[in-house]
């Protein structure tokens, strides 16, 4: 149980295009869902949280126009990286948590997203 | 915030030697501490955590222990296979916030 997919696995898109990941929790209903970047041997770095129904926090340094996140359901959320440039070529990394029955504060998290702007 | 320190970065051990990873945290109000092992060009997977009215926790080869007092939490990995290769990612989130701030990774390679 407990499972999260991203879609799609990995997306190799132009300069100046707009390119949308899907985070969906599979067999559970979260509250809450996060999305993170990583770049090449670092660790993670949380770009914000996006509760169902409500709009997203973003972190300090996060451009929210430019990272747009809806959480249009409790199973569905998706990051929709804007007018992209190769300096957002990342791994993105969605993961879920605050599923009604599991451990407070467990998070479970998705296979990632490799992004690569041409 | 929070800050959560990891060392060490890498780690070649022995098959079959034990391995340990050790974590430090800043805010004392923070009360959960999860371990994720991460393979190349995967997500994060959950191995073991440990909330803080508990000093230690174990599940087969792999263990946590937390020093609340020092603020430092360790992960423990006895009877090392090559499977066990991969980055291990410390983090830390505070009592009643979700967040998950994590420690810099550490790259453990068994050898065969």
């Amino acid at each position: 149980g407990a499972v999260v997919s991203q879609h799609p696995s990995w997306v190799i898109c132009k300069s100046g295009t707009s390119v949308k990941i899907e985070c969906r929790s599979l067999d559970f209903q979260a509250t809450t869902m996060f999305w993170y970047r990583q770049f090449p041997k670092q660790s993670l770095m949380l770009m914000a949280t996006s509760n169902e129904g409500s709009k997203a926090t973003y972190e300090q340094g996060v451009e929210k126009d430019k990272f747009l996140i809806n959480h249009a359901s409790l199973t569905l959320s998706t990051l929709t990286v804007t007018s992209a440039h190769p300096e957002d070529s990342s791994f993105y990394i969605c993961s879920a948590g605050g599923a009604s029955g599991l451990p407070y504060n467990e998070q479970f998290f998705g296979p990632g997203t490799r992004l690569t702007v041409l | 915030g929070e800050n959560v320190e990891q060392h060490p970065s890498t780690l070649s051990v022995q098959e079959g030697d034990s391995a340990v990873i050790k974590c430090t945290y800043s805010d004392s109000a923070s009360n959960y501490f999860p371990w994720y092992k991460q393979e190349l060009g995967k997500g994060p997977q959950l191995i073991i955590d440990i909330r803080s009215n508990v000093g230690e926790k174990k599940d087969q080869r792999i263990a946590v222990t937390l020093n609340k007092t020092a603020k430092h939490f360790s992960l423990h990995i006895t009877e090392t296979q090559p499977e066990d290769s991969a980055v291990y990612f410390c983090a830390a989130s505070l009592f009643g916030n979700e967040k998950l701030t994590f420690g810099t990774g550490t790259r453990l390679t068994i050898i065969p």
